[in-house]
């Protein structure tokens, strides 16, 4: 079945670093990938989301590339701030399963000052 | 878009009561789903909420356990039965928006239940 993979954490990084998440995806069909994001004590919030190889989705200064050819949804930021500190979820939804929302395990990432 | 407002937002309950969560979406949505997230985890879906029928139970989770009801395209409701200490996770509704086709997902903000 379909299945996301992505980086283990916690990824610790000091302000103004740059940010790599990885996020790799296993999907039978041509499914639509998401990054959530999970601030401490909240629920989930869609952060960015791409839904057909090749596109970029950004948002507050995250990017991620839909790779078909890799079968990659990395997440990247150029210059990471404490306010990002947060539970970062890859996620993907296909027609084939339905539209259900599957998700990586998450990855912490903590920023200091 | 839509905003999913969940309550009780949390709970502590004792071992072998039930709980019944409420999930409202400010607009009719097609799609409803309810998700558990254990201590430190990943988000794992528990069933699918069908409007007018029986919900569409995942491997694991069976509907004496997790009963569900989606009487119209705004409500549901997830009970979580015979609590144990095991059940202690936050439990998430969820919506897919009218006339999407991406599968994004709204959420609510959680019910995190603590059973002792």
């Amino acid at each position: 079945g379909d299945s996301v993979t992505q980086m283990e954490g916690p990824v610790t990084l000091s302000e103004e670093a740059c940010l790599t998440i990885n996020c790799t995806y296993t999907a039978t069909g041509y499914p639509s990938l998401f990054w959530y994001v999970q601030y401490p004590g909240e629920g989930l919030q869609l952060l960015l989301k791409a839904t057909k190889a090749d596109d970029k989705g950004s948002n507050k200064g995250f990017e991620a590339t839909y790779r078909k050819e890799t079968t990659s949804f990395h997440l990247e930021k150029g210059s990471v701030q404490v306010s990002d500190s947060a539970v970062y979820f890859c996620a993907l939804s296909s027609m084939d399963s339905s539209y259900k929302l599957i998700f990586g395990s998450g990855t912490r990432l903590l920023v200091r000052p | 878009s839509a905003v999913i407002s969940q309550k009780p937002s949390r709970d502590i309950c004792q071992r072998g009561t039930s709980l019944t969560i409420q999930c409202q979406v400010d607009s009719q949505v097609t799609m409803m789903f309810w998700y558990r997230q254990q201590p430190g985890q990943s988000l794992t879906l528990i069933a699918t909420a069908n409007q007018g029928s029986e919900a569409t139970y995942e491997s694991g989770f069976v509907i004496d356990k997790f009963p569900i009801s989606r009487p119209n395209l705004t409500f549901s409701t997830l009970t979580v039965s015979n609590m144990s200490p095991e059940d202690s996770s936050i439990y998430l509704c969820s919506a897919q928006g009218a006339g999407d086709d991406t599968g994004e997902l709204f959420f609510g903000e959680g019910s995190r239940l603590t059973v002792l």
